[in-house]
């Protein structure tokens, strides 16, 4: 078993860019491919990132994910800031057949 | 269009029980697994489980097993998740999701359990 750790909160201007760090406690971060959601107040989640660094359709290329294996851990990148950016983010990823979620990350653009 | 419509926000009494349904339409149901995700008031994401429709494979989060029981109907393309015995615990929004390229998330189930 292995735990996904996020910063419980990033906070960034308009227009600037942030990254949201998630970093894996044991095993390789890149043996499961990771995921990201997005989830804005009151909503259900939707998923901005996955298999690392894959947009669903829609899903602005402001939005970007990587992995690096030198600090077992995974970004998720969001460029050109906009206020409805504003959420929660999650990353998560496999552990067999298992999901494992990151603690969240609140991301306040002000 | 991938849908996941799931049924509507229930108020019920410690002891009681209780199913709800995530419909998935837009694809093909059986050909991918559907999840269950737990969020408690104000908290994160917590996985419970996951069916493959196709054959009705089941897997649980040791934190759930024993807890909730997970089903399928792949004639109405509906999975469910179910609880035998209710406890105040239990409140939190319950939230279906379709593993797979992207994952796609029902809307979310308010369940309300309290005396």
């Amino acid at each position: 078993n292995f735990m996904l750790t996020q910063p419980h909160s990033v906070s960034e201007s308009p227009g600037k860019t942030v990254t949201i760090s998630c970093t894996r406690s044991s095993g390789s971060i890149a043996s499961n491919y990771v995921q990201w959601y997005q989830q804005r107040p009151g909503s259900s989640p939707t998923t901005v990132i996955y298999e690392d660094n894959q947009r669903p359709s829609g899903v602005p290329d402001r939005f970007s994910g990587s992995i690096d294996s030198s600090s077992n851990s995974a970004s998720l990148t969001i460029s050109g800031l906009k206020t409805e950016d504003e959420a929660d983010y999650y990353c998560q990823s496999y552990d067999s057949s298992n999901w494992v979620f990151g603690g969240g990350t609140k991301l306040t653009v002000l | 269009e991938v849908q996941l419509v799931q049924s509507g926000a229930e108020v019920k009494k410690p002891g009681e029980s209780l199913k709800i349904s995530c419909k998935g339409s837009g694809y093909s149901f059986t050909s991918y697994w559907i999840g269950w995700v737990r969020q408690m008031p104000g908290k994160g994401l917590e996985w419970m489980g996951i069916i493959y429709p196709g054959d009705s494979d089941t897997r649980y989060s040791p934190s759930f097993q024993g807890q909730v029981t997970i089903s399928a109907d792949k004639s109405i393309s509906t999975a469910y998740l179910q609880w035998s015995s209710l406890k105040a615990s239990d409140t939190a929004m319950y939230y279906c999701v379709r593993q797979g390229d992207p994952d796609y998330w029902g809307q979310g189930t308010l369940v309300t359990v309290s005396s």
